[in-house]
C-alpha cells in the first residue's frame, strides 16, 4: 500500500460524458501528479501539482482539467470523452517540488463506451 | 524531450539473471529511475541513479552512463513474481518534476 488512495476504481461511461477522479496522497507529500495509461501509449504525464499550485503540464487535452485543493487532495476532470480515453488513471504523490521517489495510488480504470 | 528505448519483452529462467537495457536522449539529464508494474497494478519505485554507477539494492542493481545515454537494470535470482513490466523513466532538469516514462520491458520468468 503506497499510501495514495484513488476512486473510484472503475468507471463505465458514455461519449460525451464528464467524469471527476480523485486522489488523496500520502500525508505529508505536497506533490500531486496525474499519469494516463492506455495500451499504445504507456505511461504519459498529465499534470503535477505543488501545493495547491499547477507546475508542470504534459500532453494534457484541453477537455481535461486538475485542481488541488487546500487539504492537497487532486482532482482530474475529464469532459466531452471520447473512445480514446479509456485508460488507466494514476495519481502519484512525492514529499518535495521536484521529484523524487514517485509513488503512485491503484488507479481509476476508465471505459468509455 | 526526450526519446527513451527499451526491449519490449525479455524471458527468463528462474533463478537467473536479466538485464534490462535502457537509452535515452534528452536536453537536460536529472535522473533515471527504474519502476515495476505488475499487470493492472501501480507502478512502484526500484531504484534511482544520478550519478554515473550501479546502485545495489538487493537482488536488484541498476547503473548509469550518462555520457552514453544508457542504463541498464539487472534482476538476480530470478523468482517467478518478478514477472512484471519494468520501466525506465527520465527526468529532465528543467522539467519541474514530471518524469517521461519508457514503453515498459515486460519481463516473463519461466520454471
Amino acid at each position: 500500500d503506497s499510501g495514495v488512495t484513488q476512486t473510484p476504481k472503475h468507471l463505465i461511461t458514455a461519449t460525451g460524458q464528464r467524469v471527476t477522479l480523485r486522489c488523496s496522497p500520502r500525508s505529508g507529500d505536497l506533490s500531486v501528479y496525474w499519469y494516463q495509461q492506455s495500451l499504445d501509449q504507456g505511461l504519459q504525464f498529465l499534470i503535477h501539482y505543488y501545493n495547491g499550485e499547477e507546475r508542470a503540464k504534459g500532453n494534457i487535452l484541453e477537455r481535461f482539467s486538475a485542481q488541488q485543493f487546500p487539504d492537497l487532495h487532486s482532482e482530474l476532470n475529464l469532459s466531452s470523452l471520447e473512445l480514446g480515453d479509456s485508460a488507466l488513471y494514476f495519481c502519484a504523490s512525492s514529499v518535495g517540488k521536484s521529484t523524487g521517489e514517485l509513488f503512485f495510488g491503484e488507479g481509476s480504470r476508465l471505459t468509455v463506451l | 524531450g526526450q526519446n527513451i528505448d527499451q526491449p519490449t519483452e525479455m524471458t527468463a529462467t528462474e533463478g537467473a539473471i536479466v538485464q534490462i537495457n535502457c537509452t535515452y536522449q534528452t536536453s537536460g539529464f536529472n535522473g533515471l529511475f527504474w519502476y515495476q508494474q505488475h499487470a493492472g497494478e501501480a507502478p512502484t519505485f526500484l531504484s534511482y541513479n544520478v550519478l554515473d554507477g550501479l546502485e545495489e539494492k538487493g537482488r536488484f542493481s541498476s547503473f548509469l552512463s550518462r555520457s552514453k545515454g544508457y542504463s541498464y537494470l539487472l534482476l538476480k535470482e530470478l523468482q517467478m513474481k518478478d514477472s512484471a513490466s519494468y520501466l525506465c523513466a527520465v527526468r529532465e532538469t528543467d522539467s519541474w518534476g514530471k518524469l517521461q516514462f519508457g514503453a515498459g520491458t515486460q519481463v516473463v520468468v519461466t520454471p
